[in-house]
């Protein structure tokens, strides 16, 4: 079955803080990972993640991924409030669809 | 334009009324998805339209009823839904299924509650 596991389940940091959010999968015919961001709403696209080692980055926010590992991760450097969300990881399932794991909920204490 | 517009915002029914949930893209996309959330918990597929056919249904009791009426549109029928129906039902599209093009872009959502 196919699975994806998030880790820490809940971080709380200070502003200014580097925080590393984990990824890991077991996915038939694996095709892509995928980074959102959720706030009170519907998730946001963050970064899609096909090729291991190459780095995505936007801003403080950048992201790899390990196929050997079967993981990736994402980083927040110099973290601010705005950066308090849920972080949800996706891997394309083997029906097509995405299989979501259960969200890191980072907090960003001023 | 990565926009995915969902209608209504928010909606209160009762048990024994019909509503629908409307959801509309403009990026040519080919799949449409509906998904379920409940709090702190991830979205929770329901359905799948590929090229405006149903691809996937996870099981979803049959008082939900998906429609899609054309490539841009994508509806949620209710009928005598129940109180732990509650929940924010999101609409979300991407370029394709089961391939490289499978990035999904979400719209805000409809917030639901059953009475």
């Amino acid at each position: 079955e196919d699975k994806v596991v998030q880790s820490p389940l809940s971080l709380v940091v200070h502003e200014g803080d580097t925080v590393t959010l984990n990824c890991s999968y077991e996915v038939t015919n694996f095709r892509s990972l995928l980074w959102y961001k959720q706030e009170k709403k519907a998730p946001t696209f963050l970064f899609m993640l096909t090729s291991s080692g190459i780095e995505k980055k936007s801003g403080r926010l950048s992201s790899i991924l390990d196929k050997k590992e079967l993981s990736s991760i994402l980083n927040i450097t110099a973290t601010q409030t705005g950066d308090s969300a849920i972080y949800l990881c996706a891997v394309g399932g083997s029906q097509g669809n995405l299989i979501f794991g259960k969200g890191t909920k980072l907090s960003v204490k001023p | 334009d990565t926009e995915v517009t969902q209608t209504p915002k928010h909606l209160v029914m009762g048990m024994t009324n019909k509503k629908s949930l409307k959801c509309e893209q403009h990026m040519g996309h080919r799949a449409m998805y509906w998904y379920k959330q409940k709090a702190k918990k991830p979205p929770e597929l329901m359905f799948v339209y590929s090229y405006e056919k149903l691809s996937i249904n996870e099981s979803v009791p049959s008082r939900f009823s998906p429609e899609c009426p054309n490539s841009s549109l994508l509806n949620l029928h209710l009928h005598a839904l129940q109180p732990e129906d509650s929940a924010l039902y999101l609409c979300a599209s991407s370029q394709a299924v089961g391939t490289r093009q499978e990035t999904q872009y979400f719209g805000p959502g409809t917030r639901l509650l059953v009475l």
